[in-house]
C-alpha cells in the first residue's frame, strides 16, 4: 500500500529552527508538496519538489531525496504565526495526491 | 481569501436531514475535488471532477452525492448521514488533472457536525 509518515506533533521556540520530516512509500513519484494549514482555515501551498535537493523560499526550505523516499520542511526564525499543521503530500504514478496526516507545530514564546 | 469559497462554514444537521455544501472558484481551473478531513487522519479524496465530468468516486457511500453544474461550481448533497461523517469537508481546485506541479487551491472548508 501507499504510505506517508510524518510526526503527529512538534514543539519549538520562537526564533528557533525546526525541521519537519516526511517519509513516503508510493507507487511511483511525480513530486512532493508541503502545505500549511492554520486551524479552521484552508491548506495553503508552501512548496513543490520534484528533483533532489534543497529549495529555499524565504524562511522556509524544502528538501527532497527520491532515493531515500524522504523530504523535510525547514522553518527558520520561527514566529508565533507559524503555529499550524504542515501537510506532506506525494503525487503518485497516477497523478493522485497521497497525503500524510499532518504535523501540528506548536510555537512557544 | 484563496479564490475558492465554501459555504456554509459550519453546519449542524440531524441524521434525517438533507443539506448541501457549496464550493465556488473563480480561478479558471478545470478540475475540482471534494476531500474529507478528520482529526489526525490524512485527507481523504472523495470525488474528482474534470471539465464538469466526474472522473473519480473513491468508494464514497451513496449518502454523499456530488454535483458539478459547471467548472466553477461544485456541490456535495448530504442525506441520512451518520455521526461518523462529522468532519471538515474541503473543496479544492487545480488548473487541470495530470499537471501536479501547479498544486491545489483549497477552500476553508465546511465543519460538519452530525447529531
Amino acid at each position: 500500500g501507499q504510505n506517508i509518515d510524518q510526526p503527529t506533533e512538534m514543539t519549538a521556540t520562537e526564533g528557533a529552527i525546526v525541521q519537519i520530516n516526511c517519509t513516503y512509500q508510493t507507487s511511483g513519484f511525480n513530486g512532493l508538496f508541503w502545505y500549511q494549514q492554520h486551524a479552521g482555515e484552508a491548506p495553503t501551498f508552501l512548496s513543490y519538489n520534484v528533483l533532489d535537493g534543497l529549495e529555499e523560499k524565504g524562511r522556509f526550505s524544502s528538501f527532497l531525496s527520491r532515493s531515500k523516499g524522504y523530504s523535510y520542511l525547514l522553518l527558520k526564525e520561527l514566529q508565533m504565526k507559524d503555529s499550524a499543521s504542515y501537510l506532506c503530500a506525494v503525487v503518485d504514478s497516477n497523478y493522485q495526491l497521497i497525503w500524510g496526516a499532518g504535523t501540528k507545530l506548536i510555537i512557544k514564546p | 481569501e484563496t479564490g475558492v469559497t465554501q459555504t456554509p462554514r459550519h453546519l449542524v444537521m440531524g441524521m434525517t436531514n438533507k443539506k448541501s455544501l457549496k464550493c465556488e472558484q473563480h480561478l479558471g481551473h478545470n478540475a475540482m475535488y471534494w476531500y474529507k478531513q478528520s482529526a489526525k487522519k490524512p485527507l481523504e479524496l472523495m470525488f474528482v471532477y474534470n471539465f464538469k465530468e466526474q472522473t473519480e468516486n473513491n468508494s464514497v457511500p451513496s449518502r454523499f452525492s456530488p454535483e458539478c453544474p459547471n467548472s466553477s461550481h461544485l456541490f456535495l448533497h448530504l442525506h441520512t448521514l451518520q455521526p461518523e461523517d462529522s468532519a471538515l469537508y474541503l473543496c479544492a481546485s487545480s488548473p487541470a488533472l495530470g499537471q501536479p506541479n501547479y498544486g491545489y487551491t483549497f477552500g476553508s472548508g465546511t465543519r460538519l457536525t452530525v447529531v
